[in-house]
């Protein structure tokens, strides 16, 4: 069993729809990160949040502690936005790391 | 925001040759740096975690004498595939994480190195 589990696997969108994509672990965490992994493999860190919700630019992320479950949102997403989006949590010693979700918008 | 870069971001090299590889924080100091391989369509796996000036922690089956690293100062780590055979292609991500933060800090990740052993 995977201490982090992502949901959808994979994920096509129309430009400007908005997408959710979700998160859920099975141990406690002192934070999550939400990263993205574009096609080339290049990771950019998009947010790290331990409670609560965060919001940068059409990203939101917001964390639910007692539920253990995450959401990621792209609001009017768009073809640029297209890439893996991974889910990891961080225990105090460990990592766990999501599957990932593969999104395609199409234009 | 912070900056890693990784040296080569893709290297082809001969079975049984050792191959590095190199992890840089441009502008901030590194006390831990991290070092994930990927397989195609799998998610990322951490090999070891390097602090500066001591010896790297790794994760149960990954194997430290066919896996160098060595983090030297706070802006380099370097992995050292030693010995590589094809089942060692994969693509190795580094992060780094600044000085202070404990293990819920921000991680900033380098854009990977593609090895290939042929």
């Amino acid at each position: 069993k995977n201490e982090v589990e992502q949901s959808p696997q994979n994920l096509t969108a129309q430009e400007g729809e908005f997408i959710t994509i979700n998160c859920s672990y099975s141990v406690g965490i002192s934070a999550l990160h939400w990263l993205q992994q574009h096609p080339g493999g290049g990771i950019v860190s998009l947010f790290m949040l331990s409670s609560g919700k965060k919001k940068h630019g059409r990203l939101i992320a917001t964390i639910n502690i007692q539920e253990k479950h995450s959401s990621l949102h792209i609001t009017a997403s768009h073809p640029r936005d297209s890439a893996v989006y991974i889910c990891a949590v961080t225990t105090g010693n460990q990592f766990y790391f999501g599957t990932g979700t593969s999104l395609t918008v199409i234009p | 925001g912070a900056v890693v870069s990784q040296h080569p971001s893709w290297v082809i090299c001969k079975s049984g040759t050792s191959v590095k590889i190199e992890c840089r924080s441009l502008d901030f100091q590194a006390t831990t740096m991290f070092w994930y391989r990927q397989f195609p369509k799998q998610s990322l796996m951490l090999m070891a975690t390097s602090n500066e000036g001591s010896k790297a922690t790794y994760e149960q089956g990954v194997e430290k004498d066919k896996f160098l690293i060595n983090h030297a100062s706070l802006t380099l780590s370097t992995l050292t595939v030693t010995s590589a055979h094809p089942e060692d292609s994969s693509f190795y991500i580094c992060s780094a994480r600044g000085a202070g933060q404990g293990w819920s800090g921000e991680q900033y990740f380098g854009p990977g190195t593609r090895l290939t052993v042929t």
